[in-house]
């Protein structure tokens, strides 16, 4: 079957950095997404990595390792507002888009 | 500004009573999805459309139907819907189904309650 897992939530101080994991088992691969999702609001695109490394964007960087099927979300000087849900998804060998559930961030003052 | 739109924003049904959800593109993408959200989970793919080739998923309930009479337009029909089927749906479309980079883009969802 395929897998995508994330933790369900995470907490972290304003001013801080956050790293968000994510690995996967896909049937094949052809790129991983990170979306920011604010409550009750819909996703919007963060990040695309198709090849190994890091893919820096502002505050937001993400790294992608395909031969261990693993990608993190690294978020530099937290601010409030990035309080939010944090989706990875891959897109698999038919090019299908597979979520995962989210990670929850929190941000403390 | 281009842009996925979806109406209504908030619907409220009662058990049973069909309901209809719109969404309108105006980035001229080729590929339109539906999803349906429930708190706290990833995003659950019900249909796509490349152009006007649907793509049901095997596990989309028959409840649920699609349909797409032009580029900028799709709807979601939940013929009977039930209290499982409370959840936020949402649009989204891409440039192209596959490639290097199929970024999609999202509506702001229709977030339905079924009384």
């Amino acid at each position: 079957g395929q897998n995508i897992d994330q933790p369900t939530e995470m907490t972290a101080t304003e001013g801080a950095i956050v790293q968000i994991n994510c690995t996967y088992q896909t049937s094949g691969f052809n790129g991983l997404f990170w979306y920011q999702q604010h409550a009750g609001e819909a996703p919007t695109f963060l990040s695309y990595n198709v090849l190994d490394g890091l893919e820096e964007k502002g505050r937001f960087s993400s790294f992608l390792s395909r031969s261990k099927g693993y990608s993190y979300l690294l978020l530099k000087e937290l601010q409030m507002k990035d309080s939010a849900s944090y989706l990875c998804a891959v897109l698999d060998s038919n090019y299908q888009l597979i979520w995962g559930a989210g990670t929850k961030l929190i941000i403390k003052p | 500004d281009a842009m996925v739109i979806q109406n209504p924003r908030y619907q409220v049904t009662q058990f049973g009573k069909p309901v209809t959800l719109s969404c309108s593109q105006t980035l001229n993408h080729n590929v339109m999805y539906w999803y349906q959200q429930k708190s706290s989970q990833a995003p659950k793919l019900l249909f796509h459309y490349y152009d006007k080739d649907f793509n049901n998923e095997a596990d989309t309930p028959d409840n649920f139907q699609s349909r797409r009479p032009n580029t900028s337009f799709c709807f979601l029909d939940i013929r009977s819907p039930g209290l499982g089927d409370a959840a936020m749906y949402l649009c989204a479309t891409s440039r192209v189904a596959g490639g290097e980079y199929d970024e999609q883009f999202f509506g702001p969802g229709t977030r339905l309650t079924v009384l």
